[in-house]
């Protein structure tokens, strides 16, 4: 069965700092991959995807993520971040019209 | 921003009675997705729609059922609500055109609780 896993409930960084976020994720084909935000009390908003070529994939808001097959990985990096920053993150996978979604990771950022 | 508006976006309830929540779309998509969200859990799917009364089930459909007799509107409905179905429920959109998959769009949820 096709699953995500975001191993990280929570990850602290300082403010400035770089921020790589872990997502890893079980499908037998190729997979659509995404990632999305949710601010404090808002919806999800989407940040990237990946359906296909170009592994590194940039987003919205200076974020960037890179699909490797091998790894079964699809990593968020950004290099910077902002107090703004702070939100939950969640990784999915598509599977049939569905997605299936990782627990998310929530952002905290130290001044 | 898609066009999703979700109503009402509060409500409280007491054990028992039933209650409709109701999710409306402008975009025309053909996919229609109801997820409640709980802390610790993420988000889980609990039935989605593939077209005017085309329904399915999720991961967590017990107690719940929907209705889709327009494409624009998606509507779910707790029975006889409990306890357990305190929770915050996103609808999402999405479609399938021009041979590609496209991402789901979220409208902005409904706080439920039950008393």
């Amino acid at each position: 069965a096709q699953s995500v896993t975001q191993p990280d409930i929570h990850i602290t960084v300082s403010e400035g700092a770089s921020l790589e976020l872990r997502c890893n994720y079980s499908y037998g084909a190729t997979p659509y991959l995404f990632w999305y935000v949710q601010s404090p009390g808002q919806g999800l908003q989407l940040l990237l995807k990946y359906f296909s070529g170009d592994t590194l994939v940039q987003g919205i808001k200076g974020f960037e993520a890179e699909f490797k097959r091998s790894q079964s990985s699809f990593n968020l990096r950004k290099p910077s971040v902002h107090w703004s920053d702070a939100a939950e993150y969640f990784c999915a996978v598509d599977s049939n019209y569905q997605l299936i979604w990782g627990a998310g990771t929530k952002l905290i950022i130290k001044p | 921003d898609a066009g999703i508006t979700q109503s009402p976006r509060h409500k409280v309830t007491e054990t028992g009675t039933p209650v409709t929540l109701r999710c409306h779309q402008t975009e025309n998509h053909r996919y229609m997705y109801w997820y409640r969200q709980d802390p610790g859990h993420g988000l889980r799917l609990i039935h989605y729609s593939y077209g005017v009364k085309d329904t399915d089930k999720g991961e967590v459909s017990d107690g719940y059922s929907v209705s889709r007799s327009k494409t624009e509107d998606f509507l779910l409905t707790l029975e006889s609500a409990t306890s357990s179905q305190t929770s915050v429920y996103f609808c999402a959109i999405s479609d399938y055109s021009g041979g590609s998959y496209n991402e789901q769009f979220f409208g902005p949820g409904t706080r439920l609780t039950v008393l």
